[in-house]
């Protein structure tokens, strides 16, 4: 059973910018959530995606958007990239929604 | 507006003896709430959890408490070892209108046992 996978791991783009991070959820696991983690604080919920349907939003603007896929895999995609983007973003997936979520490894994402 | 506080940004203990991590809640629909532990450069491991139905969870040397009438949960680790060195997260999940359940978690809490 492999875990939770994100990629890339690290990434610097340009303000202004587009940037798309993935995340291969947990084998048999339905159920996707993102965060975003900015230095010194908990994360915040960006959005949940449970059967391919976004069921759940935080505080992000819709340029901060995601994907589900038929096999459960996801994306978080962030246009007009924002120097305050800059944060650790995290994938989590669970078996049903409210269920412990198993994290990946995040991606690093640098705008400068 | 803080829904789940953390409100000890760190903790220093001795290796061997009781570490004692607090989490405090606003929301009264809060009915499942989660400990993680988190590492520097990885994402968050899952600890724990508790129901509301109960008031303690136990797992080895973790054990979860909690207080609903003070909206008040805490996470003991006895013994306290350096490999527990890491910052520990609390969240807590509801289910909303529509019936989903997302997590709101707290800042975290910087454990630190010294050997």
């Amino acid at each position: 059973e492999t875990g939770v996978t994100q990629s890339p791991t690290h990434l610097i783009k340009t303000r202004g910018q587009q940037v798309t991070l993935r995340c291969s959820s947990q084998s048999g696991h339905n159920t996707v959530s993102w965060y975003q983690q900015a230095l010194g604080q908990g994360p915040q919920f960006i959005f949940q995606y449970y059967r391919e349907e976004e069921n759940g939003r935080g505080n992000f603007p819709p340029r901060f958007s995601g994907l589900q896929f038929p096999n459960y895999s996801s994306e978080l995609n962030v246009n007009a990239l924002e120097l305050d983007d800059s944060a650790l973003y995290l994938c989590a997936s669970s078996l049903e929604q409210g269920d412990e979520a198993f994290f990946g490894q995040g991606t690093r994402l640098t705008v400068v | 507006d803080q829904q789940v506080k953390q409100n000890s940004p760190s903790l220093s203990v001795q290796e061997g003896r009781i570490s004692i991590l607090n989490c405090d809640y606003t929301n009264s629909m809060f009915d499942y709430f989660l400990w993680y532990k988190k590492y520097p450069a990885e994402g968050p491991t899952f600890l724990i959890s508790i129901s509301s139905i109960k008031d303690k969870n136990e797992d080895g040397r973790f054990t979860v408490f909690l207080n609903k009438s003070a909206k008040h949960l805490s996470l003991h680790i006895v013994p306290s070892q350096p490999g527990d060195s890491a910052v520990y997260f609390c969240a807590a999940s509801a289910r909303n209108a529509g019936n989903n359940r997302k997590l709101i978690w707290g800042l975290g809490t910087s454990l630190a046992v010294n050997p």
